[in-house]
């Protein structure tokens, strides 16, 4: 079956460092991948997503690239700050027809220190 | 933009009670599911539904029911509550197609004792 992977952190940044959430993996169709963002005490929020090998999505600084060739969709930022501080999930959606079950990573802890 | 909203945000229960969660979208998805979320575990799909009166299991559906007479809602019924179903449970809805994201309500959090 589809599988995500990511590692649970928690990941620990001084504000402005750079930053890299590494997420592979395996799915039977072409699936969509996906990033959400959880802030403390809400729920999950979509950050950014590509549809198609080399897509690259972005939003709020945060840029990942669908790498069909390596199964992967790391998430990276520039310069991190204090607000970021949250928990980042992958996803990918099998669009293979029907109804496509969303399979998500376990989530990665990142901390923003001052 | 109200979105997906749940309630109650808060629940304390105890061993053996029964209650529901309740979850509504004004967006008109036709998709909606039901997550747990457990430390070191992730998100895990519960019951899933893909339009009013068709709903299927997900990956933990023990314990759990669901039903769906409108677009609109998607509750989630304990049927006899269990400490093991201590959690934080969120709704989520989208729309049909395998590129349209999930949005999510902001969770439940159940305590069983």
């Amino acid at each position: 079956g589809d599988s995500v992977t990511q590692m649970e952190g928690p990941v620990t940044l001084s504000e402005e460092a750079f930053l890299t959430i590494n997420c592979t993996y395996t799915a039977t169709g072409y699936p969509s991948l996906f990033w959400y963002v959880q802030y403390p005490g809400e729920g999950l929020q979509l950050l950014l997503k590509a549809t198609k090998a080399d897509d690259k999505g972005s939003n709020k600084g945060f840029e990942a690239t669908y790498r069909k060739e390596t199964t992967s969709f790391h998430l990276e930022k520039g310069s991190v700050q204090v607000s970021d501080s949250a928990v980042y999930f992958c996803a990918l959606s099998d669009g293979s027809g029907g109804y496509q079950k969303v399979t998500f990573g376990i989530g990665t802890k990142l901390q923003v220190i001052p | 933009n109200a979105g997906v909203t749940q309630t109650p945000k808060f629940q304390v229960l105890k061993t053996g009670q029964s209650m529901t969660l309740q979850c509504a979208q004004d967006m008109n998805h036709e998709y909606m599911s039901w997550y747990r979320q457990d430390p070191g575990m992730g998100l895990r799909l519960i019951h899933y539904s893909v339009g009013a009166g068709i709903t299927d299991q997900g990956e933990v559906p023990n314990g759990y029911n669901v039903s769906r007479s409108t677009t609109e809602d998607f509750p989630l019924r304990l049927l006899s509550a269990a400490p093991s179903q201590t959690s934080v449970y969120f709704c989520a809805s989208r729309g049909t197609g395998g590129n349209q994201p999930q949005h999510f309500g902001d969770g439940t959090r159940l305590s069983i004792l």
